[in-house]
């Protein structure tokens, strides 16, 4: 069966960066295109942007652009979100989910990345 | 890339049916059939629901139908029942091959 489990939560303070990762099983994964959405607390979904497994091709929302890199490791079938100079406002549940054909079909568990001086 | 427009809240007896609806432009909704919608309750991921405008994932009730006019798109949910109380959000692909989501609508069963 399909699995994304991500890593665990973080605290981090104002100005430092955070790796999230998200090991995927049970699918071929260089096949896929992983998406990250995150969530602030009480707040909509917001979409991120997303990776080919297949060959590294990204796409990022414009508001992350120069912040966030996402990466994948094929030879683990793991995908990571890199956020950089982190504030306040980027507290928030981040997840990855399986991209197939522009839905998101399976997702992982979330990670709570919690900014605070 | 606004989001898409939802609204905040909408609301129903068991056994009715309520319709949620999403408004975007000709750059997402309108210009593309790639419009996804997802169930979320709270403190767990989103679930895919409809997607393609109108395509149910298998597992998924007949309940949920999807729909889609213009620069529109429209989730409905008929008999309702309790477990379907969740927040509900639509997504769409857009022009500048990214994806963009709704604000979320709460649906509440009364």
């Amino acid at each position: 069966q399909v699995q994304l489990v991500q890593s665990g939560a973080e605290v981090k303070k104002p100005g430092a960066s955070v790796k999230v990762s998200c090991k995927a099983s049970g699918y071929t994964f260089n096949s896929h295109v992983i998406t990250w959405v995150r969530q602030a607390p009480g707040q909509g979904l917001e979409w991120m942007g997303w990776i080919s497994a297949y060959n590294g091709n990204t796409n990022y929302a414009q508001k992350l652009q120069g912040r966030v890199t996402m990466t994948t490791d094929t030879s683990t079938s793991t995908a990571y979100m890199e956020l950089r100079s982190l504030r306040s406002d980027d507290t928030a549940v981040y997840y990855c989910a399986r991209e197939l054909t522009l839905k998101f079909d399976y997702w992982g568990q979330g990670t709570l990345v919690t900014v605070s001086s | 890339q606004s989001a898409l427009t939802q609204p905040a809240s909408v609301s129903g007896s068991p056994g009715q049916s309520i319709t949620i609806s999403c408004t975007g432009s000709s750059s997402d909704v309108g210009g593309y059939d790639f419009v996804s919608w997802y169930q979320q309750h709270p403190g767990k991921a989103p679930q895919l629901m409809i997607y393609d405008v109108t395509n149910r994932p298998s597992g998924v009730s007949d309940r949920f139908s999807g729909s889609k006019s213009g620069n529109t798109a429209s989730l409905t949910v008929s008999g309702l029942q309790a477990e379907d109380e969740a927040d509900y959000y639509c997504s769409s692909y857009t022009s500048s091959s990214t994806l963009v989501f709704g604000g979320g609508t709460k649906l509440t069963v009364l």
